[in-house]
């Protein structure tokens, strides 16, 4: 029982590369969630996802791009990386009781 | 727009001091969550705080909710270098609303 994985665990891009963030549950739990996380910023959220097949903007959305495949994944896309996109990003699904993180994506971008 | 204030930003203290985080909103919360999160993992769930002047104990870890449910505390006895982390407190808008979070207070405990 993994929880929630995240991969890759370290991402290198230059500026106008795509990439994208995967996210994958076992907990089977409909909610699930996109930060990122910025020294002296807290966690903000980018985008969530309530329910298969249905996805909302958060906090800081521009720039970013969600797909929710299926119950147990959610994906992050960006499409063309920006040095202000460097960040650690953070997926969590919510349980009855709390958010349960995943261990985080560290991404540069240069 | 709910903001959480939360304070000190950092701490840096010896081991086997006391020490108080607090965390802050101009909002009533419905019920407020605290997380610690240590170095390169995601934040863990300290602990759930629902009514007003409501306690919690969790070993060594006090969490008090306000009277008003606008302020929570943090209250940390004979701190160790375990403790170390970020703390960051939690609640939402509404029910159906995502959490929003502090910024987080990052208490270093050295030896």
């Amino acid at each position: 029982n993994a929880g929630v994985t995240q991969t890759p665990k370290f991402q290198v891009l230059k500026t106008g590369q795509s990439m994208t963030l995967q996210c994958a549950q076992d907990m089977n739990h409909n909610s699930m969630y996109w930060y990122r996380q910025d020294p002296g910023m807290g966690l903000r959220l980018i985008y969530y996802s309530a329910s298969e097949g249905t996805t909302d903007k958060g906090e800081v959305p521009n720039g970013y791009n969600v797909s929710r495949l299926n119950k147990r994944e959610f994906s992050l896309r960006l499409e063309s990386a920006a040095p202000s996109q460097t960040s650690v990003y953070f997926c969590a699904i919510q349980t009855r009781a709390e958010q349960y993180f995943g261990p985080g994506t560290r991404l540069t971008v240069t | 727009t709910q903001l959480l204030e939360q304070s000190p930003q950092f701490l840096s203290i010896q081991e086997g001091e006391n020490l108080t985080v607090y965390c802050n909103s101009s909002s009533v919360f419905s019920s407020l969550q605290w997380y610690r999160q240590e170095p390169g993992e995601g934040p863990v769930l300290l602990v759930t705080v629902v009514t007003g002047g409501e306690v919690k104990k969790l070993k060594r870890l006090t969490f008090q909710f306000g009277d008003a449910r606008k302020d929570s505390s943090l209250h940390i006895t004979a701190a160790q270098p375990g403790d170390t982390g970020l703390y960051l407190c939690a609640s939402k808008r509404s029910g159906n609303t995502p959490l929003v979070f502090g910024k987080g207070t990052r208490l270093s405990v050295i030896a």
